[in-house]
């Protein structure tokens, strides 16, 4: 069953505006992370959020994360066409499987960055 | 430093076929896991390992096995061809609970 919900299911935004996706979960978390996929291509990881951590920033990125509502959203700042791309919230479940490193991924947020 | 290598990227099978999609990590994470992706939808864990000699069921398990006999390789086997088992499937490494995935096997069960 999924375990993280990202919202909206797709983006379309102009260079240069921010783009803000979010992401839902059920359970209790190690961490959540999100990674970016190219059409066709392999999963990239973008940041990774410690369930004891409420905000984290790495370039141009900007993820929150709240526990207590279980839910999370990452922010791209000053966007670029490069930047088109499915975005992908994941969790490491407490506890899943006994260990860490098997994720929990949602369906994903579209997103196209227009010239 | 080439990450995580599969072989091969495109594969079609008739219902029935079995085969083997490989998987190397040249990282010496001990972590791997074999994932596949619908369309539209995320990934989806098949197996894990935590080690090599150990294997662990996910989410989606029928129809497929692993084993890990070495720290590098963790291939997947599909026994018996189905559609339903018409996919993208990614292997990946992991280290500090990040993810490394490789490029991905497209297969097309007819």
């Amino acid at each position: 069953s999924q375990q993280g919900e990202e919202d909206p299911q797709a983006l379309s935004i102009q260079e240069g505006e921010n783009a803000t996706m979010n992401c839902s979960y059920k359970t209790s978390i190690n961490n959540l992370q999100w990674y970016r996929q190219n059409s066709g291509r392999g999963l990239v990881h973008l940041i990774l959020i410690r369930s004891n951590e409420r905000e984290k920033h790495s370039g141009r990125l900007r993820v929150t994360l709240d526990t207590s509502k279980k839910s999370s959203s990452l922010l791209i700042t000053a966007s670029r066409a490069a930047d088109t791309a499915s975005y992908f919230c994941a969790t490491d479940l407490l506890n899943y499987g006994g260990s860490q490193g098997n994720l929990i991924f949602g369906k994903g947020t579209k997103l196209s960055v227009k010239p | 430093n080439a990450g995580v290598t599969q072989t091969p990227k495109f594969q079609v099978l008739k219902t029935g076929q079995s085969m083997t999609l490989q998987c190397a990590q040249d990282m010496n994470h001990e972590y791997m896991s074999w994932y596949r992706q619908d369309p539209g939808m995320g990934l989806r864990l098949i197996h894990y390992s935590v080690g090599a000699g150990i294997t662990d069921q996910g989410e989606v398990p029928n129809g497929y096995n692993v084993s890990r006999s070495t720290t590098e390789d963790f291939p997947l086997r599909l026994l018996s061809a189905a559609p339903s088992q018409t996919s993208v499937y990614f292997c990946a490494s992991s280290l500090g609970g990040k993810a490394f995935f490789g490029q991905g096997t497209r297969l097309t069960v007819v």
